[in-house]
C-alpha cells in the first residue's frame, strides 16, 4: 500500500534540535491526521485536519506544531522534545471524516529523542 | 471513560483458527474497525461492522454484537505472514475514534 507516504522513516533527534516530518496521500481525500503509537498503548490520535482546517488538537504540547498547506501534505514540526516523545509517528488520510471513513495510514516515522 | 480492551498477545499454529476479542465500553457506538499492523508497517484496514453479525472476507471474518460490546476477528488457516499486531477500534457517539493496544499475535510452525 503506497496511498500515503511518509518521511523521514526513522530519526534521532537531540532534545535542542528542530525537525519536521512529511506525510503525502495518493488517494484523494480530504481528512488528514497524525497520531503517536508507543509501545503496547492504544494510537493516541494528535492532530486533525480536514479540508485543510484544524478540527483536533488533543491537548498536544505546543513543541509539537502541524501544517497543512494542501490536502495532499501533512507535516509535523518538532522543537525543543522531550525522550518521553520517542515513538512512532503515524499518519493517515480518509474521504472527509465522516461516519463511515476509514483511515488509511503510511508507514510511520520512527523517532528517537536523545 | 471510554475503554476498548483486547488481549495483549496470543499465540497459534500455523494452519490453525484463531479468535482475536475485543469488548468496548464507549458513549454510542458508530461502528468497529479491525486493522492488521506488521512490525514497523503501517496498519491496514482488514474490516468495518456496524450492524450486528458476521462479515466474512475470505480467510478473516468479524463479528459484531452491539448489545454485548463485543466483535471479535476470526483468523483462520492461519500462515505465518497473519504473525502481526491487531488492532481494535470503536468509532463512539461523536464520531471519534478509540482505538485498543492491540494483540500480537504469534504465528508457530
Amino acid at each position: 500500500e503506497t496511498g500515503v507516504t511518509q518521511t523521514p522513516r526513522h530519526l534521532v533527534m537531540g532534545m535542542t534540535n528542530k525537525k519536521s516530518l512529511k506525510c503525502e496521500q495518493h488517494l484523494g481525500h480530504n481528512a488528514m491526521y497524525w497520531y503517536k503509537q508507543s509501545a503496547k498503548k492504544p494510537l493516541e490520535l494528535m492532530f486533525v485536519y480536514n479540508f485543510k482546517e484544524q478540527t483536533e488538537n488533543n491537548s498536544v504540547p505546543s513543541r509539537f506544531s502541524p501544517e497543512c498547506p494542501n490536502s495532499s501534505h501533512l507535516f509535523l514540526h518538532l522543537h525543543t522534545l522531550q525522550p518521553e516523545d520517542s515513538a512512532l509517528y503515524l499518519c493517515a488520510s480518509s474521504q472527509d471524516g465522516g461516519a463511515t471513513d476509514t483511515q488509511y495510514f503510511g508507514p510511520g516515522t520512527r523517532l528517537t529523542v536523545l | 471513560g471510554q475503554n476498548i480492551d483486547q488481549p495483549t498477545e496470543m499465540t497459534a499454529t500455523e494452519g490453525a483458527i484463531v479468535q482475536i476479542n475485543c469488548t468496548y465500553q464507549t458513549s454510542g457506538f458508530n461502528g468497529l474497525f479491525w486493522y492488521q499492523q506488521h512490525a514497523g508497517e503501517a496498519p491496514t484496514f482488514l474490516s468495518y461492522n456496524v450492524l450486528d453479525g458476521l462479515e466474512e472476507k475470505g480467510r478473516f471474518s468479524s463479528f459484531l454484537s452491539r448489545s454485548k460490546g463485543y466483535s471479535y476477528l476470526l483468523l483462520k488457516e492461519l500462515q505465518m505472514k497473519d504473525s502481526a499486531s491487531y488492532l481494535c477500534a470503536v468509532r463512539d457517539g461523536n464520531y471519534q475514534l478509540i482505538w485498543g493496544a492491540g494483540t500480537k499475535l504469534i504465528i508457530k510452525p
